[in-house]
């Protein structure tokens, strides 16, 4: 199993509606999770951070979080086509120290 | 958040060479990664760099292909040796801590001929 997995898409939506991307992870003690949005040919910029149960809202963006079901996901509202990118899910895994590790990335398609 | 330099942004290396990818920080950290985007894929971390100890490589990568270096708490190098073909990738820098983000380089985007 993957560390952290997520549909790669690519997932279509039409301008204005609600884009929802999901994720799962394996390590059950993980505590911090993030959301980061990349253009072709950019390096990964963060979006949200969530660390706790429940939902974190920003904008037009809203992470939620069920550490129960290893479950993190991400809704878009008034989705733009300039949200046209890949998205990415991310969990700091204990090590000890720590590392970061990513998702596949979901491809996301906003039609104008 | 800290501003991350890499350099050279990027290259095209003959194979068998070899290329050394500099980060610059803005700032002292304890932390820095380097991690591979292969084409069309997502990151792969290849390594953690400490200031004054070796790197921590990841399953899959080796200090003879990626030799890292962390001189002081401001700047890495990441060395890809030996290069072919399936090295061709964006190599990224990134600092964050265990509660905080990544946050990353522009990235070098490296093509072996």
């Amino acid at each position: 199993q993957k560390e952290v997995e997520q549909n790669s898409g690519p997932l279509s939506v039409p301008e204005g509606a609600i884009a929802s991307l999901n994720c799962t992870y394996s390590d059950r003690v993980s505590q911090s999770f993030f959301w980061y949005r990349q253009y072709s040919g950019k390096s990964p910029e963060l979006i949200m951070s969530i660390y706790s149960n429940g939902d974190k809202e920003d904008g037009r963006f809203t992470a939620q979080l069920n550490k129960a079901s290893q479950y993190v996901s991400l809704l878009i509202r008034d989705s733009q086509p300039s949200d046209s990118a890949t998205y990415l899910c991310a969990v700091n895994l204990d090590t000890g120290g720590f590392k970061t590790i990513f998702g596949a990335g979901t491809r996301l398609f906003v039609k104008a | 958040s800290a501003v991350i330099s890499q350099k050279p942004s990027r290259d095209i290396c003959q194979r068998g060479t070899s290329l050394t990818i500099q980060c610059q920080v803005d700032s002292q950290v304890t932390m820095m990664f380097w991690y591979r985007q292969q084409p069309g894929q997502s990151l792969t971390l290849i390594a953690t760099a400490n200031q004054g100890s070796e790197a921590t490589y990841e399953s899959g990568f080796v200090i003879d292909k990626f030799p890292i270096s962390r001189p002081n708490l401001t700047f890495s190098t990441l060395t890809v040796s030996n290069m072919s073909p399936e090295d061709s990738s964006i190599y990224l820098c990134s600092v964050g801590t265990a509660n905080q983000p990544q946050h990353f380089g522009d990235g070098t985007r490296l093509s072996i001929l």
